[in-house]
């Protein structure tokens, strides 16, 4: 069962434009909610991360909000440049015994027109 | 430091045989995990190993399994492959289990006719 819900599938900005990325997450067992950013060819790279407990982080032109009683968070990406098109993974990481592990959303594909 | 790797980067099976696949974590880093990536699924975790052991399984057949060796490096096995099990197989590795920061290899690219 899909347990993180990402939205748009795709998103096309302009250069110097706003993207935007929105998650959200069922299981409140979660507790860390990274962004990866994947490449074509490459494998997915750790971008920023966030807490529960935080209701924003930024990280140069990245910044995450979170929603905690909505269960929701997002990605924005500021200033957005050609070099920034790539798919862009939510994720929810849990913290327990029983094993860790990522639970990705389905990812979202970012272009970048100059 | 080095980043994770992973041997063989392609791969072209048959349906029927088997495949076994390499992963060398960031020195030091002692967890892990092994996702499969498909357009259709997305990133699904396989499986996650610590210390030499499977801590945690995701939800695939039994024809897919793996190890970790006490250098930390891993290997998962995937028996009798079927069409469907072509995707990008990809290795992630963590300081811990604990540790949300995992990092990734370049994967290895199975095709299976």
């Amino acid at each position: 069962q899909q347990q993180v819900k990402q939205s748009p599938q795709s998103l096309i900005v302009q250069k110097g434009g706003i993207s935007i990325i929105n998650c959200a997450y069922e299981n409140t067992a979660f507790d860390y909610f990274p962004w990866y950013q994947q490449f074509p060819g490459k494998g997915p790279a750790l971008l920023i991360a966030i807490r529960p407990d935080v209701s924003e982080k930024k990280e140069g032109r990245f910044t995450i909000s979170f929603n905690k009683s909505a269960k929701q968070f997002s990605l924005h990406i500021m200033d957005s440049q050609p070099g920034d098109s790539a798919t862009y993974f939510c994720a929810a990481f849990p913290v327990d015994a029983a094993g860790n592990k990522l639970t990705f959303g389905g990812g979202t594909r970012v272009l970048v027109k100059p | 430091k080095a980043g994770v790797t992973q041997t063989p980067r392609y791969l072209i099976k048959t349906r029927g045989q088997q495949v076994t696949l390499s992963c060398s974590p960031i020195s030091g880093h002692r967890s892990v995990s092994w996702y499969q990536q498909t357009p259709g699924q997305g990133l699904q975790f396989l499986f996650e190993y610590f210390s030499e052991t499977q801590r945690n399984k995701g939800n695939f057949p039994g024809r897919f399994s793996g190890r970790q060796f006490s250098n930390s490096r891993s290997e998962m096995n995937v028996s009798t492959l079927e069409l469907g099990d072509s995707a990008l197989y990809l290795c992630a590795s963590g300081a811990n289990p604990a540790s949300y920061e995992q990092y990734f290899g370049p994967g290895t690219r199975l095709t299976v006719t």
